[in-house]
Formats: C-alpha cells, structure tokens, sequence
C-alpha cells in the first residue's frame, strides 16, 4: 500500500467544515483512497472511499486532486461528536485478504 | 447498526490465565477476518489474519503460540490470549470486509484486556 501523510491534529468549531487533508503522492493507478475515523475506545468506522471522481455520502464528501496525489475529506457541519481519529488509507479494492494498515491519522478536535 | 460485534467488551483477568475474544459478522459471511491490537495513545498494529477452514496468519514479531486463532465458521473467529500478563493488556479489535467487491472493511467495538 502507498504511503500516506496527514496532520498530526487539528481543531474545528462546531457546526464548521472540518477540512481533513492527506497526501498520498505514490498512489497507483489501481488504488482507492479509503476514509475512517475511530471515536475514543471504539472500533474504526467506515467513512468513505474513491478512486478518481470525488464521493458524498451521508457522512462525509471526499474530494480527490486531479493527479491523484492528494485528497481531502470534507464534515460539512462538524459536531462535537465528530471529535475522532481520522485515517487516511489507499489500497487496492477488492483485495479482501488484505488487511487496512493504519498510519497515526489525524486527531480531529471539534468544540463549542 | 453494527455489522461486526465482538464479546466480551471488556475482561479482567490474572496472569497466567487465558482469554478468548468473539468476533461475529452478523447478517454476512466472512472468510477473511483481521486482528489488530492498539495500546493508548498509538494507531492499530495488525497482528493477524484470520482464514475459515485454514491456518491464520500472522504478522511479523506476534507469536502464534500466544495468540490463538480459530475461524470456526465464516461469521465467527475467535482469538485466545494463553498464559495472559500485563503486557498483553490492550484494545483488540477484529474487522471483516463486506461489499460486492470486499472492498470495504467493518470492524468491531473492540475488546479491552487488561491483565492484573
């Protein structure tokens, strides 16, 4: 898997955008960008993932570089239950016995 | 809802004892499953894969012998910590992938060991 490279923290106002950039230059042609978050003492969850065109889902909006080499995962409207680690990840899809490999992330704090 | 659970959530236990961890996919099947082990304030570390109806294997530095994997069916797998101590006290996590291509991997609330 490529190697990712995200901010080590961050903070955001309540009911702003959080921002949440990472690179990943060496990305191959063949590999997703994959988004997840883990909330203190919980399992990681699921947030998002792309290959090339940028992606919404209820959570989150994931927009991808034209080159690929870098993205950015967008919270509209952050609450405080946003605050999470969050993990960016490529790899290839479909690989389902391959694990995720998790970098430190980016610790995301979210106040009032 | 949750698609992974695991069980128990939390386990105290002596050293020297042994403990087994459940981790469950409901409502799909899962011939591939992850063990990851995170310790405060760090990222999750992969310890191993889990294979139904074979050998699991394991990543670099975690003894198999220590940690036990069976994947008994494809909707469980369960890891056994043998002859616990306190270093072996962590947050374990399981994960299955799910979806049309697998591409997606869900995971379960975790388990907190801590061994006295």
């Amino acid at each position: 898997d490529a190697k990712t490279t995200q901010p080590p923290s961050m903070d955001c106002a309540e009911g702003r955008a959080a921002n949440l950039p990472c690179n990943h230059s060496t990305i191959s042609g063949n590999e997703y960008v994959y988004w997840y978050r883990q909330i203190h003492s919980q399992g990681p969850q699921y947030i998002i993932h792309g290959l090339k065109n940028n992606e919404t889902n209820e959570m989150a909006s994931l927009i991808i570089t034209e080159d690929r080499k870098s993205s950015t995962l967008i919270l509209p409207h952050a609450t405080l239950r946003d605050t999470a680690v969050y993990y960016c990840i490529v790899r290839v899809a479909g690989q389902a016995g391959t694990a995720l490999i998790f970098g430190k992330g980016t610790t995301l704090s979210v106040s009032s | 809802g949750a698609v992974v659970s695991q069980h128990p959530s939390w386990v105290i236990c002596k050293s020297g004892t042994s403990v087994k961890i459940e981790c469950r996919s409901l409502d799909f099947q899962a011939t591939t499953m992850f063990w990851y082990r995170q310790f405060p304030k760090q990222s999750l570390m992969l310890m191993a894969t889990s294979n139904e109806g074979s050998k699991a294997t394991y990543e670099q530095g975690v003894e198999k012998d220590k940690f036990l994997i069976n994947h008994a069916s494809l909707t469980l797998s369960t890891l056994t910590v043998t002859s616990a101590h306190p270093e072996d006290s962590s947050f374990y996590i399981c994960s299955a992938p799910r979806g049309s291509l697998q591409e997606t991997q869900y995971f379960g609330p975790g388990t907190r060991l801590l061994v006295l």
